[in-house]
């Protein structure tokens, strides 16, 4: 099973600064051929069920704000907010979809407002 | 309008069982795979159960293989878990979710419904 691991565990920062959250691969989500990397990103909000905000590493989902970017490619993966705002105080989780079954989450990144 | 709602979650105790049922509106279920997630409390996200749109094969993760099974009705367009020998580590929110056309990331979630297996 491929193991998912993010950093930091939490994250405090201030509004209107960049949040980047790290997600890291136990071995590579890049499928050679379609030249596509299989790892989404979810938002997930007190009391609410997760968001899809990226899926193939970078491609943003229908209606997510531009200020959400993803990165990265094989095992290293990042989540960045260019600006943060108040509303996307949450936890972030990352999911690899390369090797299914299972699938696989990272175990979540709480991100506060300092 | 396109939406999963989760029902049939509630208190049950050791070594019981529990049907949930996720209705679809906006979509057919047979047209893709449907995943069961799950949230203990506190806790973070753990895949649990998938049946795939087309063939309708299902797939379990390890701690629940041999206890749960995944099916769907299509007449009512809907995703049901049936859940036996329910343990205290099964306390969690199940989530149904819908996976993007052809892959494994889920792009429509339920609310969720809360099962607590307890004495």
């Amino acid at each position: 099973d491929i193991v998912m691991t993010q950093s930091p565990d939490s994250l405090a920062v201030s509004l209107g600064e960049r949040a980047t959250i790290n997600c890291k691969s136990s071995q590579s989500l890049l499928y050679t051929s379609s030249n596509k990397n299989y790892l989404a990103w979810y938002q997930q909000k007190p009391g609410q069920p997760p968001k899809l905000l990226i899926y193939w590493a970078s491609t943003r989902e229908s209606g997510v704000p531009d200020r959400f970017s993803g990165s990265g490619s094989g095992t290293d993966f990042t989540l960045t907010i260019s600006s943060l705002q108040a509303e996307d105080v949450a936890v972030y989780y990352c999911q690899q979809y390369y090797s299914t079954p299972p699938i696989t989450f990272g175990q979540g990144t709480r991100l506060e407002i300092k | 309008e396109v939406q999963l709602v989760e029902s049939g979650g509630g208190l049950v105790q050791p070594g019981g069982s529990l049907r949930l049922s996720c209705a679809a509106s906006g979509f057919t279920i047979n047209s893709y795979g449907m995943n069961w997630v799950r949230q203990a409390p506190g806790k973070g996200l753990e895949w649990v159960s998938t049946i795939s749109g087309s063939a309708g094969r299902t797939h379990y993760a390890d701690s629940v293989k041999g206890r749960f099974t995944v099916s769907r009705d299509s007449s009512d367009n809907t995703l049901h878990l049936q859940m036996d020998s329910l343990r205290a580590e099964d306390t969690a929110v199940y989530y149904c979710a819908k996976v993007a056309a052809g892959y494994w990331h889920f792009d429509l979630w339920g609310r969720g419904t809360l099962v607590t297996v307890s004495s």
